[in-house]
């Protein structure tokens, strides 16, 4: 299995507090994602990373900040947390070697952080 | 318009029948193609790439068409073991390597 972690894995917390899931690999992987993944919606990407310091919105960045000092790890913030904010939120790592045969490689995931905002 | 559309199912299939799922892309710059499939409050775990000339793995056959913009999942002799979430994916944006998932597809396979 990848070297893929998430923490916390589970959380509860109150309307307005902020909020930082950590996803912390040992990979060196250069390209990492941050999910959301709600009934009727599948996963929807938030942000992700192509390297350190380099960020890109998705889908769903609003209300959602991130921020990745280093390769190994890539937080994800919420400022002030809302009850829509309530989800399972999974990390993704992923590498490309181009020029040397191998290509791609598959997106690995974290086992996800279930977050309640109450 | 979403950049990844698919069928979100359910399909209920008897054992040992063939489903397909098709998958649509918007954005025709997309440059690799995925399944990826996911059990009920797991991770997603990928299946198979999917390549231009279409692919096969024991009972899963993956197929692209550029032209169309979609990409389907065909698997024969279904099994219990085949229930989940299949996913597709999609990557674009080339040097930042977005992945974009569809909504998902739910099978049951049912004995």
């Amino acid at each position: 299995d990848a070297g893929i972690t998430q923490s916390p894995r589970h959380k509860v917390t109150e309307t307005g507090t902020p909020v930082t899931l950590r996803c912390h690999q040992t990979e060196n992987h250069r390209y990492m994602y941050w999910y959301r993944q709600d009934p009727g919606h599948g996963l929807r990407l938030i942000h992700y990373s192509y390297g350190v310091k380099d960020t890109d919105k998705g889908e769903v960045s609003d209300g959602y900040s991130v921020s990745r000092s280093k390769t190994e790890d890539f937080l994800l913030t919420l400022e002030s947390a809302t009850s829509s904010q309530t989800s399972v939120y999974f990390c993704a790592i992923s590498e490309v070697y181009p020029g040397q045969g191998r290509g791609r490689t598959e997106a690995f995931f974290g086992q996800g952080t279930r977050l309640t905002v109450v | 318009r979403k950049e990844v559309e698919q069928d979100p199912g359910p399909f209920n299939v008897p054992e040992g029948a063939t489903v397909a799922f098709n998958c649509t892309y918007s954005n025709s710059a997309s440059q690799s193609f995925f399944w990826y499939r996911q059990d009920c409050r797991k991770e997603p775990k990928l299946l198979m790439s999917v390549y231009s000339s279409g692919n096969e793995d024991g009972r899963f056959t993956a197929q692209l068409n550029r032209a169309s913009q979609y990409i389907s999942l065909l698997i024969r002799d279904s099994k219990l073991s085949d229930s989940a979430t299949y996913l597709c994916v999609v990557i674009s944006n080339f040097g930042n390597e977005k992945l974009t998932f569809g909504t998902g597809t739910r099978l049951t396979i049912i004995p």
